[in-house]
């Protein structure tokens, strides 16, 4: 079993739907990342986030300590939100990140 | 500085012949990480450097591959003998932490240098 899950590995909706991406975790953190990677590999870094919650433009990010769990909502989702978005922990103690697989993000017109 | 830069973007090499990527960070951060990610996988992290100094490895960084900063400023990234298994993006990333202690900054990504090995 991997350090860090995501679901759903891949996910399809239309514009303007509210979309949740999950990420679980089984190891204990010191901070948790979601980044987005759009195709050709360029990776932008999204949040940094040890408790509770933030927000940024249509993007909100939260993260619940004491259930190992996070999650990132994009609302009012548009074509150019399509991306894989992917979380990733520090572990406590160390500062090489463990990355989950990915959430392939497609949002069609 | 408009980011961290990676070069080449492309290396396509025979299996056997090394190679060397680098990577120049934005300029006052002052912790660069490698990381590799193959086709449908997250990234894996390889090393990272706190100024000149390398702080940490996984066991993933075999040794064939070498890892350098040594200026604290830019890093190479050398693969000796690659295999085809070597076969994936390297990503560089980097970040600033400002003291002991502290949490270190949002990481800032290169845009990668893929490696085909043939």
């Amino acid at each position: 079993k991997n350090e860090v899950e995501q679901s759903p590995q891949n996910l399809t909706a239309q514009e303007g739907e509210f979309i949740t991406i999950n990420c679980s975790y089984s190891v204990g953190i010191s901070a948790l990342h979601w980044l987005q990677q759009h195709p050709g590999g360029g990776i932008v870094s999204l949040f940094m986030l040890s408790s509770g919650k933030k927000k940024h433009g249509r993007l909100i990010a939260t993260i619940n300590i004491q259930e190992k769990h996070s999650s990132l909502h994009i609302t009012a989702s548009h074509p150019r939100d399509s991306a894989v978005y992917i979380c990733a922990v520090r572990r406590g103690g160390a500062d090489g990140l463990t990355f989950g697989k990915g959430t392939h993000l497609i949002i069609q017109p | 500085d408009t980011g961290v830069s990676q070069d080449p973007r492309h290396k396509i090499t025979k299996r056997g012949q090394n190679v060397t990527f680098r990577c120049d960070p934005i300029s006052e951060h002052n912790r660069l990480y490698w990381y590799r990610q193959t086709l449908g996988q997250g990234p894996e992290f390889l090393t990272y450097f706190q100024n000149e100094a390398q702080l940490e490895k996984s066991r993933l960084l075999s040794n064939r591959f070498s890892a350098e900063r040594p200026k604290g400023s830019f890093s190479t990234l050398e693969i000796q003998r690659t295999e085809q298994g070597d076969s994936a993006m390297y990503l560089c990333a980097s970040s600033l932490r400002l003291f002991v202690g502290a949490g270190a900054n949002v990481l800032t990504f290169g845009a990668g240098s893929r490696l085909t090995v043939l």
